[in-house]
């Protein structure tokens, strides 16, 4: 079962940050937390992972709370393709607990 | 960054047939593989992780028998669907752990239909 829950959609202006939420209350202490977006009818794309501190790339930056029971992932200037479904991710480091499950994620849509 | 090709990226397919997915990782070497099935707006189902040289580990109520998994590579999985049936037709997906950089790598799809 996947260990996050995510609101069921969102939506923001292009152009405006995109803050996406994600709840992970009982991740453990060597658990990561993945991003990944899919568009439809493709396969997922990584976006960012973080394990206590804060990230950031050229797609997007992590904010991890200092308890770590939830994160959120922010895309500083939405465009219309960013328009996707954003999966937060809690992986284990070896083992079974390695493989990504998914959830059900959230519905980003970036309007004009 | 990491590339993970998968092929075909659609087939058609007749019932009782089989049908070989391919997912080859272009650019590093992966001990570790997934296949995830994936049916219209739902969310990435994990169907096996798949190792190297050893034997697939299936999901709870995935059928070894009939989705044979082969990773004779560091490179290549292959998902093999046997005796297809139109309850198979499905997104097949697959990924690829990269342990160096620790990221998973996502092909970009096989849409099955079985006819």
């Amino acid at each position: 079962d996947a260990k996050t829950t995510q609101p069921t959609s969102m939506d923001c202006a292009e152009g405006r940050a995109a803050n996406l939420p994600c709840n992970h209350s009982t991740i453990s202490g060597n658990e990561y937390v993945y991003w990944y977006r899919q568009i439809h009818s493709q396969g997922p794309q990584y976006i960012i992972h973080g394990l206590k501190n804060n990230e950031t790339n050229e797609m997007a930056s992590l904010i991890i709370t200092e308890d770590r029971k939830s994160s959120t992932l922010i895309l500083p200037h939405a465009t219309l393709r960013d328009t996707a479904v954003y999966y937060c991710i809690v992986r284990g480091y070896t083992g079974a607990n390695s493989k990504l499950t998914f959830g059900k994620g959230i519905t980003l849509s970036v309007r004009p | 960054g990491a590339v993970v090709s998968q092929h075909p990226s659609w087939v058609i397919c007749k019932s009782g047939t089989s049908v070989k997915i391919e997912c080859r990782s272009l650019d590093f070497q992966a001990t570790t593989m997934f296949w995830y099935r994936q049916f219209p707006k739902q969310s990435l189902m994990l169907m096996a992780t798949s190792n190297e040289g050893s034997k697939a580990t299936y999901e709870q109520g995935v059928e070894k028998d009939k989705f044979l998994i082969n990773h004779a590579s560091l490179t290549l999985s292959t998902l093999t669907v046997t005796s297809a049936h139109p309850e198979d037709s499905s997104f097949y997906i697959c990924s690829a752990r990269d342990t160096i950089r620790e990221s998973y790598t996502f092909g970009s799809g096989t849409r099955l239909t079985v006819v």
